[in-house]
């Protein structure tokens, strides 16, 4: 069974501080996406990083793919209110259209 | 363009009752997934069709579960008989094969 662990699971920072998230896994996922939840609504996605060592940027938000395609981080700087909600990585094995999700990181904001 | 659309928004159901959710996903998408969320086990793929197909079931908890799709736009979930244990946020989401999965914004379920 393919696993992700994200971490940590809660975040609670003032407006300005800098975070990361963690999500790591024992198996090699051939594409992994990070999304963004908020409160009564679906996931929606941020990012995919798909080849091994890739760092792509979203504004404040930089994203990272581990070398070998099994861990990923992302990093917020000078996290703001809107930043606020569940952040989930998710892995996709090969060409299926499966896509395994972590718990997910809920990130609070304080201005 | 209309996203996943996903009825009924809410539902509150006393046990034993049976639930239908619907799905209608985005035109042209040949992926659908049902999810399941929970505060203790986070989002969990149910199963999920390729053209209209079941391609992996593995994740349906029970018997009680069941999932269609007759169609290419339009998916339901049923749990018969429902239990306290089924109260969740249920997810469908649509895809191209490789592409970007797009997810409805959950029906509530609340099981009494």
């Amino acid at each position: 069974t393919q696993l992700l662990e994200q971490s940590p699971q809660f975040l609670s920072i003032q407006e300005g501080e800098n975070l990361t998230v963690y999500c790591n896994s024992s198996s090699v996922f051939s594409s992994l996406q990070w999304y963004r939840q908020e409160p009564g609504e679906g996931p929606v996605l941020l990012v995919t990083v798909v080849t091994g060592g890739e760092v792509k940027k979203l504004k404040r938000l930089t994203f990272q793919f581990g070398d070998a395609r099994k861990d990923s981080s992302l990093h917020i700087t000078a996290a703001q209110p809107g930043d606020t909600g569940l952040y989930l990585c998710a892995g996709r094995s090969g060409n299926t259209g499966k896509l395994i999700f972590g718990q997910g990181t809920t990130l609070q904001v304080k201005p | 363009d209309a996203g996943v659309i996903q009825s009924p928004r809410h539902e509150v159901t006393e046990m034993g009752q049976e639930v239908t959710l619907r799905c209608k996903p985005i035109s042209g998408h040949d992926y659908l997934f049902w999810y399941r969320q929970t505060m203790m086990r986070g989002l969990e793929l149910l199963i999920y069709f390729n053209n209209n197909v079941p391609i992996d079931d593995s994740g349906m908890p029970e018997d009680r579960f069941s999932a269609k799709m007759p169609n290419a736009s339009f998916s339901t979930l049923k749990i018969q008989p429902s239990e306290p244990r089924d109260s969740a946020v249920y997810f469908c989401a649509s895809s191209l094969r490789g592409g970007t999965i797009y997810f409805g914004e959950g029906s509530w379920l609340t099981v009494v």
